[in-house]
């Protein structure tokens, strides 16, 4: 098994802009989220998703659309890129034992 | 969600065992308590989690106050390897897995 794999691991962008972070488990997983990750500080979830089809917000959800068309699949997408969404994006899934299993990581930088 | 509480840091020597403290005073009873660390530059990773009884794994022990309002994760001979941010995490079964991270305890271990 992959495990949760998440693409592109680093990417620049410039005010107004917009791009989709790709996050995919093939563990069979119901249950997927996204966390941001800011300097010095502990996760916070930005949306999550129990199924396929179904989604909703967490913690900091201004700015960021999700989708969930399969289980497979849970890309965030940062709709206009502000320097406030400097950051690292972290991918998870949910194991019916209740282990949540992280992606390596897309860090992010808005100029 | 009931909150926990963490050292801000604390230093180990390599090959001595190590206990990190954390105290959640305002657990309910459906809380499982989980811990979670975080490599440099990478995602967060499961370590252990429990109810009530002490539990046992390959990465560490988990040690629960009787009253619950205190657990320690015990990582019995610590390597270089183990130097990260420890997070303690409360999650009540059948939450959707949302975690809540605060700021956690960074490992230093000393050769």
């Amino acid at each position: 098994n992959a495990g949760v794999t998440q693409t592109p691991k680093f990417q620049v962008l410039k005010t107004g802009q917009s791009m989709t972070l790709q996050c995919a488990q093939d563990m069979n997983h119901e249950y997927m989220s996204w966390y941001r990750q800011d300097p010095g500080m502990g996760l916070r979830l930005i949306h999550y998703s129990v199924g396929a089809g179904i989604t909703d917000q967490g913690e900091v959800p201004n700015g960021y659309n999700v989708s969930r068309s399969t289980t497979e699949d849970f890309p965030l997408r940062l709709l206009s890129a502000a320097p406030s969404h400097t950051s690292v994006y972290f991918c998870a899934s949910l194991s019916s034992g209740g282990t949540q299993y992280f992606g390596p990581g897309t860090r992010l930088l808005v100029l | 969600d009931a909150k926990t509480t963490q050292p801000n840091s604390m230093e180990s020597n390599e090959e001595e065992p190590v206990h990190l403290p954390c105290n959640h005073s305002t657990i309910s009873g459906t809380d499982y308590i989980h811990w979670y660390r975080q490599l440099p530059s990478q995602g967060p990773e499961y370590v252990i989690h429990g109810l009530t009884s002490n539990v046992n794994n390959r990465m560490a022990s988990l040690a629960i106050a009787e009253d619950r309002k205190s657990s320690t994760l015990i990582l019995h001979r610590a390597t270089l390897r183990d130097a990260a941010v420890y997070y303690c995490i409360l999650m009540e079964w059948g939450s959707q897995g949302n975690l809540i991270f605060g700021k956690g305890t960074k490992l230093s271990v000393k050769p």
